[in-house]
């Protein structure tokens, strides 16, 4: 099956810096997704990104298919941003997750 | 309001003992899913439906069992033959658009957590 790498595995910031995070896919993905979980378990889905850019307020999204990686940018952090990050792929509806980039934001 | 409920929050087994645990959607989305959580990582699925009277094994379905009688509901049965049940169990689902089926975001409930005693 699809092997998902995402780096860092944390990530320890101040309030208002920016951030990076990465995910590898071992193989081609037609379903790309990343979520937030939140400190209390809730997994909130942030985009569906196959492949291109997107962008939602403060963070974005790009998707280079045929490099079989995807970026996770988020701008001015808040504390809330906190939590973990997983991105998810797969061929079809079976999401194959990373093991997530623990993010924290100190005030 | 829309949304994906999960029943119960925490939920305790005994050895020996099956539990079920419930999940429902008002979002009259088709498909439905359900992952396992372990500490410190990612989710792997158990089980997942994409129509009423049908569901597919995921990665690891062994001592599970599931149910999709109505497309609202998708509960999610842990069996005495899962001996290691305690993780946080997360039920999601996923609507029908597009061009092509089984692309489409997932939203998720707020989870169960299953303790063993």
């Amino acid at each position: 099956g699809i092997q998902v790498e995402q780096s860092p595995p944390d990530l320890i910031l101040q309030e208002g810096a920016n951030s990076t995070l990465r995910c590898n896919f071992s193989d081609s993905v037609n379903n790309l997704q990343w979520f937030h979980q939140n400190p209390w378990g809730q997994l909130i889905n942030l985009f569906y990104i196959p492949s291109g850019t997107k962008q939602n307020g403060r963070l974005s999204a790009t998707t280079v298919a045929t490099e079989r990686y995807s970026l996770l940018y988020i701008s001015s952090s808040q504390t809330t941003d906190s939590g973990v990050y997983f991105c998810a792929g797969g061929p079809n509806e079976k999401l194959t997750f990373g093991t997530g980039t623990r993010l924290t934001i100190i005030p | 309001d829309g949304g994906i409920t999960q029943s119960p929050k925490y939920l305790f087994r005994k050895e020996g003992q099956n539990v079920t645990l419930s999940c429902e959607q008002n979002l009259n989305h088709d498909a439905m899913y359900w992952y396992r959580q372990d500490p410190g990582q990612g989710l792997r699925l158990i089980y997942y439906s994409q129509i009423v009277n049908d569901f597919q094994k995921g990665d690891i379905a062994e001592g599970y069992s599931v149910s999709r009688e109505k497309k609202e509901s998708f509960p999610l049965t842990v069996t005495s033959a899962q001996k290691n049940p305690t993780a946080f169990y997360l039920c999601a689902s996923s609507s029908r658009t597009g061009s092509v089926f089984g692309q489409e975001t997932q939203y998720f409930g707020p989870g169960t957590r299953l303790l063993v005693l």
